[in-house]
């Protein structure tokens, strides 16, 4: 069974960095998609970029180009997802989630981890 | 970015009755080499990650009901829920997968009249 277990909740001040982790258990990791989805206090869903570990570089929504970072360790089957900058708009939950390949739709989703960026 | 519109914003529907949700984008997303839309469908309830319902626009993920059905090709897709149950309270959103860059409608709000 397919399991998504992402880090634990992050406080952080404005102009820090943040890095959430998500384990990935069942499957061959390195040949999946991961994308990290973000979703501020009462809005929708937002992509924020992805990742399949096989082919290496990730790619991002232009509007994160040059913010965020997301790697993949596949000795540890664990993504990354690392936002620097950080500003009190990007008080979010932050998910991971993965599809079969890049074409295929998200079928599996971490539990989501809350980010708060407050002075 | 393809960018998705989904109407209403807000839907009361009676339990027992027809919930519709429609969602629009701004290119295709229908892929002329295999016939298929890359879109799909998930229902979030508070508190929960999203849930995936249909893909392909109109095949329904393993162990939804049935009655949760979707249609549609191209840039104009339904989701139609034939007899709303109380544990079908949620919020609904359409996904393109088909770009490097997916993209999520706003999403729609589902409450019981």
């Amino acid at each position: 069974q397919v399991q998504l277990v992402q880090s634990g909740a992050e406080v952080k001040k404005p102009g820090s960095s943040v890095k959430v982790s998500c384990k990935a258990s069942g499957g061959t990791f390195s040949s999946y998609a991961f994308s990290w989805v973000r979703q501020a206090p009462g809005q929708g869903l937002e992509w924020m970029g992805g990742i399949i570990p096989m082919f290496g570089p990730a790619n991002y929504a232009q509007k994160f180009q040059g913010r965020v970072s997301i790697t993949a360790d596949e000795t540890t089957s664990t993504a990354y997802m690392e936002l620097n900058r950080l500003r009190s708009e990007d008080t979010a939950v932050y998910y991971c989630a993965r599809a079969a390949s890049q074409s295929s739709v998200t079928t599996d989703w971490g539990q989501g981890t809350p980010v708060t960026v407050s002075s | 970015d393809i960018v998705m519109t989904q109407s209403p914003d807000s839907l009361a529907v009676s339990l027992g009755e027809r919930a519709t949700i429609n969602c629009k984008s701004t290119q295709s997303v229908l892929y002329s080499s295999n016939n298929k839309n890359y879109l799909g469908w998930y229902q979030q309830k508070p508190g929960q990650p999203p849930k995936l319902l249909i893909y392909w626009a109109s095949t329904r993920e393993y162990g939804v009901p049935d009655r949760f059905s979707g249609s549609g090709s191209g840039t104009d897709f339904t989701l139609t829920i034939s007899s709303l149950q109380a544990e079908d309270v949620a919020v609904y959103y359409c996904h393109q997968y088909y770009s490097t860059t997916p993209t999520f409608g706003q999403g729609t709000k589902l409450e019981i009249k």
